[in-house]
């Protein structure tokens, strides 16, 4: 499973709020992503990074931040909660040094519900 | 980017049946990965293949990077082969693209 940890597994949350998710790795990989999963869209790229405090943006961006202040934790914010945001999301991890090109795991996922 | 379609869409068999579910991509790739999503919600990586054909068990696959497809095999289908299964397809530094996914029911 890449030892990747997703934290809280399940969060419900008011509209307006901040929320932050973590993803926490425990073998160094390089490259972490964070995906929302919906129904109708599978899943879609949010953020990702290779390397502390280098990350990118993916197709479904807007709303989200994220920063990786060291290579373990990878933390995925809500700047202000919309309903729009419920959704699953899963972390993951590209295990070798080539990025894209090598194998993705992914952690167990993090339902969000914003009422 | 690259676009991923996944068929079927959904498929109904019965315990013992033999399935084949294909990938196709829009262009050609470096990274192609099979996954299962159990009933759970868990991601289990199924098989890593950007080209040529692996097997593990009762399950196989298939890529043909010249033509932009890939196939999953799954013989003698059990019950807890029951879920999702995705296709997700990455090129050069684009980001790893997932199809929409097979829906895969066994039935005892």
């Amino acid at each position: 499973d890449a030892g990747i940890t997703q934290s809280p597994r399940h969060k419900v949350t008011e509209t307006g709020t901040p929320v932050t998710l973590r993803c926490h790795q425990t073998e160094n990989h390089r490259y972490m992503y964070w995906y929302r999963q919906d129904p109708g869209h599978g899943l879609r790229l949010i953020h990702y990074s290779y390397g502390v405090k280098d990350t990118d943006k993916g197709e479904v961006s807007d709303g989200y931040s994220v920063s990786r202040s060291k290579t373990e934790d990878f933390l995925l914010t809500l700047e202000s909660a919309t309903s729009s945001q419920t959704s699953v999301y899963f972390c993951a991890v590209s295990t070798g040094t080539g990025g894209w090109e090598t194998e993705a795991f992914f952690g167990q996922g993090t339902r969000l519900t914003v009422v | 980017g690259i676009q991923v379609e996944q068929s079927p869409p959904d498929l109904i068999l019965q315990e013992g049946a033999n399935s084949t579910l294909r990938c196709n991509f829009s262009d050609s790739v470096n990274n192609l990965q099979w996954f299962h999503q159990n009933p759970w919600g868990q991601l289990i990586n199924l098989f890593y293949i950007p080209s040529g054909t692996k097997q593990n068990g009762r399950l196989s696959a298939t890529t043909v990077a010249t033509e932009r497809y890939s196939l999953l095999y799954i013989s003698s289908s059990q019950t807890t082969d029951s879920g999702v299964y995705f296709c997700a397809g990455g090129q050069g530094a684009q980001k790893l693209v997932f199809g929409q996914g097979t829906r895969l029911t066994i039935n005892p």
